[in-house]
């Protein structure tokens, strides 16, 4: 199995730009997370859907940010507009149900 | 307000020697920690965990003791090798159900450095 695949890597945008990441979960779970980490706050869940439907999203700071799971194998969060303070990097994570989750490389993300 | 405390950023260990990663909580709800290793520009992988029926929970070279009077957990790696050196994450779930995933509370982490 390729594992949770995440895209871009890397993103360098200016404030007030859009902001798309995206996520490929392990096939066959059926949870994914959204995190966030930060020096200051380390790893902060935003989000996460139990069979492509939100569960909790408590945790996303503003309505800058928004998170859709349109199917099973592929998610996305956004953020419009962006800012300085967004800079981060961005997991997203599977899991099966079981307290286990399994991690993507992330995305790097730097709003100048 | 931090649930999950590492207070220890940076931690340096001679190869061989023992390391003992802390972690303090402060959810009385929380029944079920695990701790994650991350490298550098990694996600984090999962290493070991353990319920709040146990106080012990060993895997090799890695021991996790858990004190819930004192809501204190703290890994261990014995012997301690150069690729051990890594980011060390706490994290907590509060009453897990069976087949239901449970939202996990991550410490700001430990740097590990095992030195030669």
């Amino acid at each position: 199995d390729a594992g949770v695949i995440q895209s871009p890597r890397h993103e360098v945008t200016e404030m007030g730009q859009e902001v798309t990441l995206r996520c490929k979960p392990i096939s066959g779970h059926d949870y994914l997370f959204w995190y966030r980490q930060t020096m200051m706050r380390g790893l902060e869940l935003l989000i996460y859907f139990n069979n492509n439907v939100p569960i909790d999203d408590s945790g996303m700071p503003e309505d800058r940010f928004s998170a859709k799971m349109p199917n099973a194998s592929f998610s996305t969060l956004k953020i419009q507009p962006s800012e300085p303070r967004d800079s981060a990097v961005y997991f997203c994570a599977s899991s099966t149900g079981r307290n286990e989750q399994f991690f993507g490389p992330g995305t790097r993300l730097t709003v100048l | 307000d931090q649930q999950v405390k590492q207070n220890s950023p940076s931690l340096s260990v001679q190869e061989g020697r023992i390391s003992i990663l802390n972690c303090d909580y402060t959810n009385s709800m929380f029944d079920y920690f695990l701790w994650y290793k991350k490298y550098p520009a990694e996600g984090p992988t999962f290493l070991i965990s353990i319920s709040s029926i146990k106080d012990k929970n060993e895997d090799g070279r890695f021991t996790v003791f858990l004190n819930k009077s004192a809501k204190h957990l703290s890994l261990h790696i014995v012997p301690s090798q150069p690729g051990d050196s890594a980011v060390y994450f706490c994290a907590a779930s509060a009453k897990a159900n069976t087949g239901t995933a449970s939202k996990l509370t991550f410490g700001t982490g430990t740097r590990l450095q095992v030195t030669l």
